[in-house]
């Protein structure tokens, strides 16, 4: 069973706008993970979030989490065609099978 | 550092072969992770090492599918006989296994298998 549920299942944005993207979770958790996935390719790590941690950020990346609502987001600011992407929350059902929800489809327009 | 080498990054085959994936982790990475992903049912873990040792195969999905690691350097996943409904991309991960930033994954570039 999918741990994370992201949403919106796609998301198009014009360029240089910012793009949110929310994940929402069952269980109670040490950490959750976002990752980022290029068409054809492997999945890339961006950001962990601890279960104590409210906010953390990374260059152009905003991540929150809610561990009271078993939500979290990630926000990219100033958005670029690079960021055409795909991406997963993930966390931990058990102490180390991490599992990845469905993802959000993200394009951004020139 | 090279990351995650799978391969072959593409498979063709007919249905009833035997196929093997195969996957090289990052050195000094401890735990070793196979996925397979799909459009239907997204990004599944089948199995998962833990120094070498298989800790949880319950993403299996048949006993046509099975997993070894004979060492630290190297892992394969074999599907004998391969059907249709195998077709997939299937993914190798590895990290540290130590609680918080060694619980981040390192993907390979997948393997892309079409069963014919």
């Amino acid at each position: 069973s999918q741990q994370g549920e992201e949403d919106p299942q796609a998301l198009s944005i014009q360029e240089g706008e910012n793009a949110t993207m929310n994940c929402s979770y069952k269980t109670s958790i040490n950490n959750l993970q976002w990752y980022r996935q290029n068409s054809g390719r492997g999945l890339v790590h961006l950001i962990l979030i601890r279960s104590n941690e409210r906010e953390k950020h990374s260059g152009r990346l905003r991540v929150t989490l809610d561990t009271s609502k078993k939500s979290s987001s990630l926000l990219i600011t100033a958005s670029r065609a690079a960021d055409t992407a795909s991406y997963f929350c993930a966390t931990f059902q058990g102490a180390q099978k991490l599992v990845f929800g469905q993802g959000t489809r993200l394009t951004i327009n020139p | 550092d090279a990351g995650v080498i799978q391969s072959p990054r593409h498979e063709v085959t007919e249905m009833g072969q035997e196929v093997t994936l195969r996957c090289k982790p990052i050195s000094g990475h401890n735990s070793l992770f196979w996925y397979r992903q799909t459009m239907m049912r997204g990004l599944e873990l089948l199995i998962y090492f833990n120094n070498n040792v298989p800790i949880d195969d319950s993403g299996m999905p048949e006993d046509r599918f099975s997993a070894k690691m004979p060492n630290a350097s190297f892992s394969t996943l074999k599907i004998q006989p391969s059907e249709p409904r195998d077709s997939a991309v299937y993914f190798c991960a590895s990290s540290f296994g130590t609680r918080g930033e060694g619980e981040k994954l390192f993907f390979g570039s997948g393997t892309q298998l079409s069963v014919l």
